[in-house]
C-alpha cells in the first residue's frame, strides 16, 4: 500500500511568490491534515479536510489557503511569502477524523 | 499555557534502561492521545494510542493515561539504540471553533546510548 506522497520534496521561493504544494493520501483515506514544522514552533496545526470539507483550521493568516479534490488528494496554498514562511510543511492521512495519521515525508519550503 | 507540555530534553538513558516520558495538556475534555516519534529529518510516526485511563502496552512500549491529572506518559523498556529520536505528544482537545484539533507537544529527544 502506498503511503502518503508529497510534492515537491524541496522548493526555494523569494518574499513575495506564492507557493502551491501537493499531497495524495493512502488510498481509501478520506482525511488530510497539514502541518506546518519549524524547528522553533514545532509542529504547527493549518488545516483538515474531511470528504473535500475544511472540517478545522489552526491559527495561521489568510495567506494560507488549502483544498481537497474528490479523490482525496489535497492541496495547500501560500500567497505572498514571508521569510518566516521558511518550514517543513506535512500532509498526513487517515481513514477518518481521528489521530492516527500517516504523515508523508513533506515538502521543505525555503523563502529568500 | 501551552495546551500540550512536554520536557524538550535531551534525555539520554543507557542502552537496556526504561527511558520515561511525560506530557501534560490542558483540555480537561480531551479524550483521545496519541505518541508519536520522528527521527532526525524524517516524518513523524504513530507508535502509540491510548483513550482510556490506565495503561496500554506494546512490545516495549507502554503508555500511561490519568484524565484526573491531565498526564499522559511513554515508557519505553529495554531502550535500543535505534529508540534514538524525538518524541511527540498529540492530544485531540477542542479547538476555539468547537471542533477537534490534534495537537502536538514540542517534543522531548532521546537519547539512547550503547
Amino acid at each position: 500500500k502506498a503511503g502518503v506522497t508529497q510534492t515537491p520534496r524541496y522548493l526555494i521561493k523569494t518574499r513575495g511568490q506564492q507557493v502551491t504544494l501537493s499531497c495524495s493520501p493512502i488510498s481509501g483515506h478520506r482525511s488530510v491534515s497539514w502541518y506546518q514544522q519549524t524547528p522553533g514552533q514545532g509542529l504547527q496545526f493549518l488545516f483538515e479536510y474531511f470528504s473535500e470539507t475544511q472540517r478545522n483550521k489552526g491559527n495561521f493568516p489568510g495567506r494560507f489557503s488549502g483544498r481537497q479534490f474528490s479523490n482525496s488528494r489535497s492541496e495547500m496554498n501560500v500567497s505572498t511569502l514571508e521569510l518566516g514562511d521558511s518550514a517543513l510543511y506535512l500532509c498526513a492521512s487517515s481513514f477518518t477524523l481521528t489521530g492516527e495519521l500517516f504523515f508523508g515525508e513533506g515538502s521543505r519550503l525555503t523563502v529568500l | 499555557q501551552k495546551e500540550v507540555e512536554q520536557n524538550s530534553g535531551p534525555l539520554s538513558v543507557p542502552e537496556g534502561a526504561i527511558a520515561s516520558l511525560n506530557c501534560t495538556y490542558s483540555d480537561r475534555g480531551s479524550q483521545s492521545f496519541f505518541w508519536y516519534r520522528q527521527y532526525s529529518g524524517k516524518s513523524p510516526e504513530l507508535i502509540m494510542s491510548i483513550y482510556s485511563n490506565g495503561d496500554k502496552e506494546d512490545g516495549r512500549f507502554t503508555a500511561q493515561l490519568n484524565k484526573a491529572s491531565q498526564y499522559v506518559s511513554l515508557l519505553i523498556r529495554d531502550s535500543q539504540p535505534s529508540d534514538s529520536a524525538t518524541y511527540l505528544c498529540a492530544v485531540i482537545g477542542i479547538s476555539s471553533g468547537s471542533a477537534r484539533q490534534l495537537t502536538f507537544g514540542s517534543g522531548t529527544q532521546l537519547t539512547v546510548l550503547p
